[in-house]
């Protein structure tokens, strides 16, 4: 129990383009999704908290213009990467909180690889 | 700011060694946890220790927490070629929010 998935695993896209990057929990509810961004060979930065129904926290530094995070239902949140710019390109990996499961743990997904061009 | 700070960067050891790997962190925290990741996948959660918890095993696992040396450590016995991928330890400081350390490049080599 408890899998995260991420759509696409990897992606391509052209400077200036906007990227949408899914998240969903597949057999659990997740009230918080979290979105972290990960450079080669370095550690995980956490970019967002996504809450179902309201507004994502940004952490300092990052531009919530340019990462828009939506958390539409309780197993969906998604990234849009906006006029994404070479710069952009990392590994975007998401993870859910399962508080029914009684835990403090997160699960994360698979990560997305984007690369602009 | 990233909170965890590990050592070593990068670790090689033989099959069937043992590999430590150390976490220091800087705030009160909630609890410890401790993170896989294969090249280029996503995490997978090892273990979970909490602050009134000083050590706890799990199959080849065993980490230990020490809260007035803000420091864990993450203990793989016995290690096996599969076991080669990066570690992360993670702090919960009570925000639910995890703040990552730099993370421990282990190869086991057969």
């Amino acid at each position: 129990g408890a899998v995260v998935s991420q759509h696409p695993s990897r992606v391509i896209c052209k400077s200036g383009t906007s990227v949408k990057i899914e998240c969903r929990s597949l057999d659990f509810q997740a009230t918080t999704m979290f979105w972290y961004r990960q450079f080669p060979k370095k550690s995980l930065m956490l970019m967002a908290t996504s809450n179902e129904g309201s507004k994502a926290t940004y952490e300092q530094g990052v531009e919530k213009d340019k990462f828009l995070i939506n958390h539409a239902s309780l197993t969906l949140s998604t990234l849009t990467v906006t006029s994404a710019h070479p710069e952009d390109s990392s590994f975007y990996i998401c993870s859910a909180r399962a508080p029914g499961l009684g835990t403090d743990t997160q699960y994360f997904g698979p990560g997305t690889r984007l690369t602009v061009l | 700011s990233q909170q965890g700070e590990e050592d070593p960067q990068a670790l090689s050891i033989q099959e069937g060694e043992n590999a430590t790997m150390n976490c220091s962190y800087k705030t009160s925290i909630n609890n410890l946890q401790w993170y896989r990741q294969n090249s280029g996948r996503g995490l997978v959660h090892l273990i979970l220790i909490r602050s009134n918890e000083r050590e706890k095993h799990s199959g080849r696992l065993r980490v230990t927490l020490d809260t007035s040396k803000k420091s864990s450590s993450l203990l793989i016995t016995a290690s096996r070629a599969a076991d080669t991928a990066s570690y992360f330890c993670a702090t919960d400081a009570y925000g639910n929010k995890l703040v990552f350390g730099a993370g421990t490049i282990l190869r086991v080599k057969s």
